[in-house]
């Protein structure tokens, strides 16, 4: 099984800032299989990022996503205050158990 | 609109059976696998298995297989989550997810449309 370890744990910024988040897997993947979520306090996630770098419908371009092998990151320009919430990456593929990191917390 | 309503939050005991529901509406519920993901209290997300619809093929997390089952009945566009004795480990939010694209061979996609998720709740 595909471990993904993100980090930091938690990332204390200010809105306006940048954010960069990581997440590393435990073997080299593919990036057509690699999602990134954002879940606020109390919702359900929601999808940012499919293909490591494709942005979910009506998600703004203040979010990127790239990477490749084992090294992956969510950008997150420009924060603003809604965007403060705990980040999770996924790997959807090529074979089950397509398990999440543990996630990343930002917060202000 | 795209969603999916799940069933309301449930208090159990230890032993005893369940099952939770996830129903979909305004898209084409035999086209999209429907997953399940687990987070127990203040703790991340953990995959759980999908359905397709279609077909009723299910693919598990080796974690969950043997402790849950997943199905779908495509009669009443609906997915469930189900468990034959609960423990009280098995105390979470439940949420049923959709994936992105249509069709997808082997279930491999992100999961896009999320329901509101099921408060599972086991104590003696």
């Amino acid at each position: 099984e595909i471990v993904l370890t993100q980090s930091p744990g938690t990332l204390s910024l200010s809105p306006g800032e940048r954010a960069a988040l990581s997440c590393r897997a435990s073997q080299s993947v593919s990036s057509n299989y690699l999602a990134w979520y954002q879940q606020r306090p109390g919702q359900a996630p929601r999808l940012l990022m499919y293909g490591a770098s494709i942005r979910a419908t009506g998600i703004p371009d203040r979010f990127s996503g790239g990477g490749s092998g084992t090294d992956f990151t969510l950008t997150i320009n420009r924060l603003e205050p809604e965007d403060f919430a705990v980040f999770y990456c996924q790997l959807y593929g090529p074979s089950p158990p397509f398990t999440f990191g543990q996630g990343t917390k930002l917060e202000i | 609109e795209v969603q999916l309503v799940q069933s309301g939050p449930e208090m159990k005991k230890p032993g005893e059976s369940l099952r939770i529901s996830c129903k979909g509406f305004g898209y084409s519920f035999t086209d999209y696998w429907i997953g399940w993901v687990r987070q127990m209290p203040g703790k991340g997300l953990e995959w759980m298995g999908i359905v397709d619809p279609g077909d009723s093929e299910t693919r598990y997390n080796p974690s969950f297989q043997g402790q849950v089952t997943i199905s779908a009945d495509k009669s009443i566009n609906t997915a469930y989550l189900q468990w034959g004795s609960l423990r009280a480990s098995d105390t979470a939010m439940y949420y049923c997810a959709r994936h992105r694209h249509p069709r997808v061979r082997g279930g491999t996609d992100s999961f896009e449309i999320w329901g509101q998720g099921t408060v599972v709740t086991v104590s003696s």
